[in-house]
């Protein structure tokens, strides 16, 4: 059972360069949704997509973009990194408004800015 | 205003012991959910307990029960018979009413850090 598989685990980036998450789900869910964790502030929510072809900003969104591919995957990228966006990146997938609203996490991407 | 406020950054519990971590939230909405998410060290996050606004009764799982005082505004999750495992960072989070555009958001606290002695 995969479930939300996010790659790469791992990443280490200059100031300025650019990358991209990868977030694939396996349970036919609707809504996908980029989350961060800071130390001492939680998850906070970057973007999300309601369903297919839909994205719309979250809580903290700026120095990111997102591309719903199709309704398995859901990409995060950073165009020119900071070191403010050092972090633990977590995408998530929800079915939508049939159900409670429980997110299901993918195991999270560690990155780092230098 | 934050939505989800714990107040506790971190406790300590002996093993075998009951312990209760405490969460407030703030929401105008009569339709909501409540999740407790747990994440151990390792960095994973695990949904432990959902408790609807409406729901009558205090959402149980195991060892796991929700403490749901909607005049309060709060939702304390209470771990019994604490173990080494229970370690982690627990996290209440908050979904309010359907967004309309097709999905749910959930706002998180910052978390508590739950420590078991031996």
């Amino acid at each position: 059972n995969a479930g939300v598989t996010q790659t790469p685990k791992f990443q280490v980036l200059k100031t300025g360069q650019s990358m991209t998450l990868q977030c694939a789900q396996d349970m036919n869910h609707n809504s996908m949704y980029w989350y961060r964790q800071d130390p001492g502030m939680g998850l906070r929510l970057i973007y999300y997509s309601a369903s297919e072809g839909t994205t719309d900003k979250g809580e903290v969104p700026n120095g990111y973009n997102v591309s719903r591919l199709n309704k398995r995957e859901f990409s995060l990228r950073l165009e020119s990194a900071a070191p403010s966006q050092t972090s633990v990146y977590f995408c998530a997938s929800s079915e939508g408004r049939s159900n409670t609203g429980e997110l299901f996490f993918g195991e999270g991407s560690r990155l780092t800015v230098l | 205003a934050q939505k989800i406020t714990q107040t506790q950054p971190g406790m300590f519990v002996q093993e075998k012991e009951a312990v209760t971590l405490d969460c407030t939230y703030d929401t105008s909405d009569p339709s909501y959910g409540l999740f407790w998410y747990k994440q151990p060290s390792s960095g994973e996050m695990i949904f432990l307990i959902y408790q609807g606004s409406y729901d009558q009764q205090n959402a149980t799982e195991g060892r796991y029960s929700l403490n749901f005082q909607k005049a309060r505004k709060s939702a304390n999750l209470v771990i019994s018979a604490s173990q080494l495992g229970d370690s982690a960072m627990y996290f209440c989070a908050m979904r309010e009413a359907y967004s309309g555009a097709g999905s749910y958001q959930l706002t998180f606290g910052k978390g508590t850090k739950l420590s078991v002695i031996p």
